[in-house]
C-alpha cells in the first residue's frame, strides 16, 4: 500500500528557503495519471494548496504562491521536493504532501487521494 | 477565482443523528467537487469525488450530491467516529489548481 512522508527542518528563519521532501513508498512516482502535491494548513486554520508536479516534471502553482515556489521529482528515488523563498511567519504551517489523481493539469476532475502525515514548518528568527 | 462557503461553521449532532454539510460555490463547478475529514492531529481523507462518488474504503453511510454551485454531504447516521472537520474542495481548470472551504467542524452534542 502506497504511503507518503514528509522530511524537512521544522524551523526556518524569516527570508530564507523552506525545503521539504516527500518520500512515496509501496509505488512509484514514474505512473501517468498522478500529480504530486503540496497542501498546508497554518496552525488553527483550514487547507491551501501550494502546487503540483508529475513524473515529467511539469508543474502548476497556486497563484498566490507562485513567485516563490518551486517543486522538483527524482523518479528513480520516488520523491519529490518543495522550495518556498523568502519565507515570513505567514509560511508557519503544517505542510502535507499528496497524490492527486490527475492526468494533466488542465483537467477538470482531479483530487487528492493518499495524503503524507503531514510536518510542522515554524519560521521564527 | 472561484470561492466555496462552507454552511454550517460547526454542527452539534449526536451518534445515530443524520448530518447535512452544504458547500456553495461563487460560480459553477460542474460536478468537480470533492470532500475531505480531517480530525485533530491527522491528515486530511478523501470522502468523497466528483461530487457524489464515494472514495475507496468510505462506508456507504456518507453520500454526496449536487452539481453547479450547490453541494451536500450527508451521513446517513453518525458514527462516533465520524465527528471531525470537513472540507470542501473544487478543482479549477483556469487558473488550474485548487480551492477549500473554509470548513464545517462536526461536533458531538
Amino acid at each position: 500500500q502506497m504511503q507518503l512522508q514528509e522530511s524537512g527542518p521544522g524551523l526556518v528563519k524569516p527570508s530564507e528557503t523552506l525545503s521539504l521532501t516527500c518520500n512515496v513508498s509501496g509505488g512509484s512516482t514514474s505512473t501517468s495519471g498522478y500529480y504530486w502535491g503540496w497542501v498546508r494548513q497554518p496552525p488553527g486554520k483550514g487547507l491551501e494548496w501550494i502546487g503540483g508536479i508529475n513524473y515529467s516534471g511539469s508543474t502548476y502553482f497556486n497563484p498566490s504562491l507562485k513567485s516563490r515556489v518551486s517543486m522538483s521529482i527524482d523518479t528513480s528515488k520516488n520523491q519529490f521536493f518543495l522550495k518556498v523563498t523568502s519565507v515570513t511567519a505567514a509560511d508557519t504551517a503544517l505542510y502535507f504532501c499528496a497524490r492527486e489523481v490527475l492526468y494533466t493539469y488542465y483537467d477538470s476532475s482531479g483530487y487528492q487521494d493518499l495524503w503524507g502525515r503531514g510536518t510542522l514548518v515554524t519560521v521564527s528568527s | 477565482e472561484v470561492v466555496l462557503t462552507q454552511s454550517p461553521g460547526t454542527l452539534s449532532l449526536s451518534p445515530g443523528d443524520r448530518a447535512t454539510l452544504s458547500c456553495r460555490a461563487s460560480q459553477s463547478v460542474d460536478s468537480y467537487l470533492a470532500w475531505y475529514q480531517q480530525k485533530p492531529g491527522q491528515a486530511p481523507r478523501l470522502v468523497i469525488y466528483n461530487a457524489s462518488n464515494r472514495a475507496t474504503g468510505i462506508p456507504a453511510r456518507f453520500s454526496g450530491s449536487g452539481s453547479g454551485t450547490d453541494f451536500t454531504l450527508t451521513i446517513s447516521s453518525l458514527d462516533p467516529e465520524d465527528f471531525a472537520v470537513y472540507y470542501c474542495q473544487q478543482r479549477s481548470t483556469w487558473p488550474p489548481g485548487y480551492t477549500f472551504g473554509q470548513g464545517t467542524k462536526l461536533e458531538i452534542k
